[in-house]
């Protein structure tokens, strides 16, 4: 199976600022990779598939880059609905796999 | 616009089986390739199996090899996920979701408790 590292785990910022959060796959994955958004209570939200194509609906703030194993979610100009757990996913190949999750939370 | 609606919350005891529901709306589901994630309280997300369009087959991960089973009625649109010899451990929330994985079900509730 495919391994989805993310990093960091958790990550304190300020409204404003811009984050990075990176995510790497254990062997490569094209650009299979997606990013989601989730809340507490509710189903994870897709920002990003193909690694870099922005979902329909979602702010040009969220931005996505890489290719092979190492890939990127960059989210600028953070505001309080921003703050929230994110996962990377890898769509390759079988099974599926998702990274363990990043917390941002609002310093 | 494609939408799905899962079914309720349930509440099962060990050994048990429970049988989700997702209805799908705005498209058919033939259509679709449709997948199940879980998430455990407090915990990530994990894939269970899904509708391989190349192979026109549903995969499942191995984890649940045997106790997982998923179909599809398509005279209702409706996909299904159906998890046996429930234990403690299942208890998550389960939804299914499609598209380029931009679709999620509102996710159902599954308690396993004797």
């Amino acid at each position: 199976d495919i391994q989805m590292t993310q990093s960091p785990s958790s990550l304190s910022a300020s409204v404003g600022d811009r984050v990075t959060i990176t995510c790497r796959a254990s062997q490569g994955i094209s650009n299979y990779l997606a990013w989601f958004q989730q809340k507490p209570g509710k189903a994870p939200k897709s920002l990003i598939y193909a690694a870099s194509s922005l979902q329909s609906g979602v702010p040009s703030k969220f931005s996505g880059s890489g290719s092979g194993t190492d890939f990127t979610l960059t989210i600028s100009s953070l505001q309080p609905e921003d703050f929230a757990t994110y996962y990377c996913q890898q769509y390759n190949s079988y099974p599926s796999t998702f990274g363990q999750g990043t917390r941002l939370e609002i310093k | 616009q494609v939408q799905l609606v899962q079914s309720g919350a349930e509440v099962k005891k060990p050994g048990a089986s429970v049988k989700v529901s997702c209805k799908v709306s705005g498209y058919t589901l033939t259509e679709l390739s449709m997948h199940w994630v879980r998430q455990a309280p407090g915990k990530g997300l994990e894939w269970m199996g899904g509708f391989d369009p190349e192979d026109g087959e549903t995969i499942y991960a191995q984890k649940f090899q045997g106790r997982v089973t998923m179909t599809e009625d398509t005279s209702t649109d409706t996909a299904y996920m159906e998890l046996s010899s429930l234990r403690s451990e299942d208890t998550a929330v389960y939804y299914c979701a499609t598209g380029i994985w931009d679709v999620w079900g509102q996710g159902t509730t599954v308690t396993v408790s004797s």
